[in-house]
């Protein structure tokens, strides 16, 4: 049974940066096919895809966050990781980390609250 | 910016059908995904695959979930509402590793 967990910090300070993990077991994250990916939902509103990365560490980003995020990944451990720069008040959200395919998310984490607050 | 347009709501009578579109240009040369979304605990209540590929069905899902998608506008259709049906429906489209959109969402009541 595929299983995705999220961890990182629940409060993080404006202008820093956000780090996130997720760590899959279950399956592979070599697994030829399928590609992994951080969505976020900020309180009260809809979904917000991230990015998303290849177990080769192609990655591919949201062009509005472009420029703050670096998504990559750690076969060794089964990991996949989020560094979002500069965060302000707004990227308050829940975070999930994904597994992909065919042009849909199949598989979820449980998601981790993050708040961007001094 | 590519945009995906969904009513803010929609509602529905128990057993009755249920519809709730998402339109963006030109969707139908794009794949469709839709995901259902129950209020849950904190932080949140995962969602849910419940079509893919424009009309297809993941394991698990109830036949009475449907879907189609032409032109501009895609729909994920409700057949027999249930209460347990009521939750919140996101659309999604992507047609490359580099271009994933959500809906804004439709909050679904089955009253």
């Amino acid at each position: 049974q595929l299983q995705l967990q999220e961890s990182g910090p629940g409060l993080v300070k404006p202008s820093e940066t956000l780090p996130l993990t997720c760590t899959v077991s279950g399956a592979s994250i070599t697994t030829s096919g399928y590609f992994w990916g951080w969505i976020r939902q900020p309180p009260g509103r809809g979904l917000e895809w991230i990015g998303g990365i290849y177990d080769t560490g192609s990655a591919y980003y949201n062009p509005s966050l472009k420029s703050r995020v670096t998504i990559s990944v750690d076969t060794s451990k089964n990991q996949f990781s989020l560094n979002m720069r500069s965060v302000t008040a707004a990227d308050t959200a829940v975070y999930f980390c994904a597994r992909l395919r065919y042009s849909s998310v199949w598989n979820w984490g449980q998601g981790t609250r993050v708040t961007v607050s001094s | 910016s590519y945009d995906l347009t969904q009513p803010p709501s929609v509602s529905v009578s128990p057993g009755q059908t249920a519809t709730i579109t998402c339109s963006g240009d030109k969707l139908g040369d794009k794949f469709v995904s839709w995901y259902q979304q129950r209020p849950g605990q904190v932080p949140g209540q995962s969602p849910l695959l419940v079509i893919y590929q424009d009309k297809k069905r993941p394991s698990g899902i109830p036949e009475r979930f449907s879907g189609s998608n032409s032109g501009n506008t895609a729909t994920l259709t409700i057949s027999g509402s249930q209460a347990m049906d009521e939750a919140d429906y996101y659309c999604q489209a992507s047609d490359s590793s580099s271009d994933w959109v959500f809906g804004g969402g439709t909050k679904l009541t089955v009253l």
